[in-house]
């Protein structure tokens, strides 16, 4: 079992949908939590940062951690094409040596 | 949030040639600069960690001394891709600690002809 995993998608969804991606993660020690945006051929862009449990919102962008079931996801709401990239999540121990997902590819159509 | 540069974007090399690529944190200090790999399609892949004054620690499988890593200030690492082949060509993408995040660089385009 891979530490951290990601549906790969790619995962097509209308303009103005309400996104939700999700990692599930077997490391219980895991605490530090990050969605990252990538578009292609650019390096990721750090979208949200949450520690330990509960949500975090920031505009559009959901992020939500549930330690119990090692589950996080981000909601994207009204959902734009302007959307369309790889979402990459990643969660670390201590802050550093972060681990990362596979990644999910998300196009949103006009 | 913090901002990390790549130098070059892009770059085109011959075979056999040396490569080098720079990594800067622009407005913070990172004693930790990550080095990664990412094929068209796929997920980044962690080659090293790079330790401001240390060596640098390599993942398995990749070769320290064809990916020569060096991270002589708290603001520059750089990555040089030694004796260049077409097998080479990717995306490379640095990373810097600053907290408890990551904050990425752009990433430099390898084609090695």
């Amino acid at each position: 079992q891979k530490e951290v995993e990601q549906d790969p998608g790619p995962l097509s969804v209308p303009e103005g949908a309400i996104v939700s991606l999700n990692c599930t993660y077997s490391n219980s020690a895991f605490q530090y939590f990050m969605w990252y945006r990538q578009y292609s051929r650019k390096g990721p862009e750090l979208l949200m940062y949450t520690y330990s449990s509960g949500n975090k919102e920031d505009g559009r962008f959901t992020a939500q951690v549930d330690k119990s079931s090692k589950y996080i996801s981000l909601f994207i709401r009204d959902s734009q094409p302007s959307d369309s990239a790889t979402y990459l999540c990643a969660m670390s121990e201590e802050g550093q040596n972060f681990v990362f997902g596979p990644g999910t590819r998300l196009s949103v159509l006009p | 949030g913090a901002v990390v540069s790549q130098h070059p974007s892009w770059v085109i090399c011959k075979s056999g040639t040396s490569v080098k690529i720079e990594c800067r944190s622009l407005d913070f200090q990172a004693t930790t600069m990550f080095w990664y790999r990412q094929f068209p399609k796929q997920s980044l892949m962690l080659m090293a960690t790079s330790n401001e004054g240390s060596k640098a620690t390599y993942e398995q499988g990749v070769e320290k001394d064809k990916f020569l890593i060096n991270h002589a200030s708290l603001t520059l690492s750089t990555l040089t891709v030694t004796s260049a082949h077409p097998e080479d060509s990717s995306f490379y993408i640095c990373s810097a600690s600053w907290g408890e995040t990551q904050y990425f660089g752009p990433g430099t385009r390898l084609l090695v002809l």
